[in-house]
């Protein structure tokens, strides 16, 4: 079975404050993804990676950055967090080589991020 | 650019009667399609997906969709609806050419199963 496990499952923190949520995943996947999920939004595409050190930016970029040192982890992180980053999390990973693959997207549990 | 529109933004069953969640998609060409599903506090789950081969597509927990090109629709269905069925479910497309394929996400209609 396929493993995408997120750091924290809930994180209160400060305005203000830099903000670092981990990924990891098990299956040798290339690309990874981070998306935020608000209700009546559904999932919007934060950024993602096809490779090592590689990365793109998604739909809502602003206010975000990532990092991608090995394979299997992929953070994201909040320089610095505003109310308007309160939000869940969700972390991706798929198997395909590159950013055309239409391989099947597996989700972590999710990191629910209360920004005060 | 490919889109899709969840009709209703809840859907409230009894158990053991039929499941309809409707999602019409836009594309400019044959899009990919999939449904997933969030169980509370639980990461999204696969539950089935349409790349082009048979229009009807079965997937996990008794779950099918049929791929309507002619009504842009993609509807999923289940014949008998079970208490564990209560959950979020997405409807997604592929958006992208030749370039980066990215998933575009529905609004999300939240499933509701009664006794």
């Amino acid at each position: 079975d396929v493993k995408v496990t997120q750091s924290s499952r809930y994180l209160v923190k400060r305005t203000g404050e830099k903000v670092f949520l981990e990924c990891v995943q098990d299956m040798d996947h290339e690309n990874m993804f981070w998306y935020r999920q608000d209700p009546g939004l559904g999932l919007r595409l934060i950024y993602f990676s096809y490779d090592v050190k590689m990365k793109e930016k998604g739909d809502i970029p602003e206010g975000y950055s990532v990092s991608r040192e090995k394979k299997e982890r992929f953070s994201l992180i909040l320089e610095s967090a505003s109310t308007n980053q309160t939000s869940m999390y969700l972390c991706a990973s798929s198997f395909g080589r590159g950013p055309a693959s239409t391989d099947t997207q597996y989700f972590g549990p999710g990191t629910r991020l209360t920004v005060l | 650019a490919q889109s899709v529109t969840q009709l209703d933004s809840h859907v409230s069953v009894s158990e053991g009667t039929p499941v309809l969640l409707r999602c019409n998609y836009s594309s400019s060409y044959s899009p990919s399609l999939f449904w997933y599903v969030q169980h509370p506090n639980k990461g999204l789950q696969l539950l089935l997906k349409y790349t082009s081969a048979a229009t009807l597509v079965k997937g996990i927990n008794g779950f099918e969709a049929e791929f309507k090109k002619s009504e842009t629709s993609f509807h999923l269905t289940k014949p008998s609806a079970h208490m564990s069925d209560a959950a979020e479910y997405f409807c997604v497309v592929i958006q992208g050419g030749t370039g980066f394929q990215k998933l575009v996400f529905g609004t999300g209609t939240r499933l509701l199963v009664s006794p």
